[in-house]
């Protein structure tokens, strides 16, 4: 089976600029989370969707929105992108949400300049 | 607020010994606690988990995690470390009350031949 897939793999845009990053789930999983990783810390927990509902959210601002899809898969939107949100853009899957572990995708590099 | 500590930025081990990473948490209600690496230029992956049960978690490639609730500690432990267990480990960790998962910032693990 495919595990997650994340495009585009790299992405250079503009401050002010809008972004659309996108997450491909484990087939038969559920649940998508999204985390941003600067470089030299851990994931920072953005977003996490369930059976196309937010059930969780870290401390970004408005300008992050995400969404999930009928068939699980999941688009991260970065508004008024300042270079701060120059980051590795992390997608997670599982079964189940919450308490079972997660699959990481490749993730997405954005660099905003 | 949940939090998770990882003392040590960089652990150096030499190969054939014993190794071991120290976690610590803080989480309101019993916690969810998870053991991710990261090898240069792939994904994050999973290594184990405690959710409820044994406190000794056995997981991946000879790893396994001792959870103790009176010091909120989760250290990984591998009674023989490879160089090939080289890489950057994360912590992480969940409570029960909502779908947030934190992580740590990181150890970076150097087993020297």
């Amino acid at each position: 089976d495919a595990g997650v897939t994340q495009s585009p793999t790299h992405l250079i845009k503009t401050r002010g600029q809008h972004v659309t990053l996108r997450c491909s789930p484990i087939s038969g999983h559920k649940s998508v989370s999204w985390y941003q990783q600067v470089l030299g810390q851990g994931p920072q927990f953005i977003f996490q969707y369930y059976e196309k509902e937010e059930r969780g959210r870290g401390n970004f601002p408005d300008r992050f929105s995400a969404r999930q899809f009928p068939n699980y898969s999941s688009e991260l939107n970065v508004n008024a992108l300042l270079l701060g949100d120059s980051a590795l853009y992390l997608c997670a899957s599982s079964l189940i949400r919450g308490t079972y572990e997660q699959y990481f995708g490749p993730g997405t590099r954005l660099t905003v300049t | 607020a949940q939090s998770v500590a990882q003392p040590e930025d960089q652990v150096n081990v030499a190969e054939g010994n014993p190794l071991t990473v120290k976690c610590t948490y803080s989480v309101s209600g019993n916690p969810y606690l998870f053991w991710y690496v990261q090898y240069p230029n792939r994904g994050l992956q999973f290594l184990l988990k405690y959710i409820t049960g044994d406190n000794l978690v056995k997981g991946s490639y000879g790893f396994e995690a001792e959870f103790n609730k009176s010091q909120t500690s989760f250290h990984l432990k591998k009674p023989s470390a490879l160089v090939s267990d080289s890489a950057l480990y994360f912590c992480a960790v969940k409570g029960n009350r909502d779908d947030k998962i934190i992580f740590g910032k990181g150890t970076r693990l150097h087993i020297l031949p």
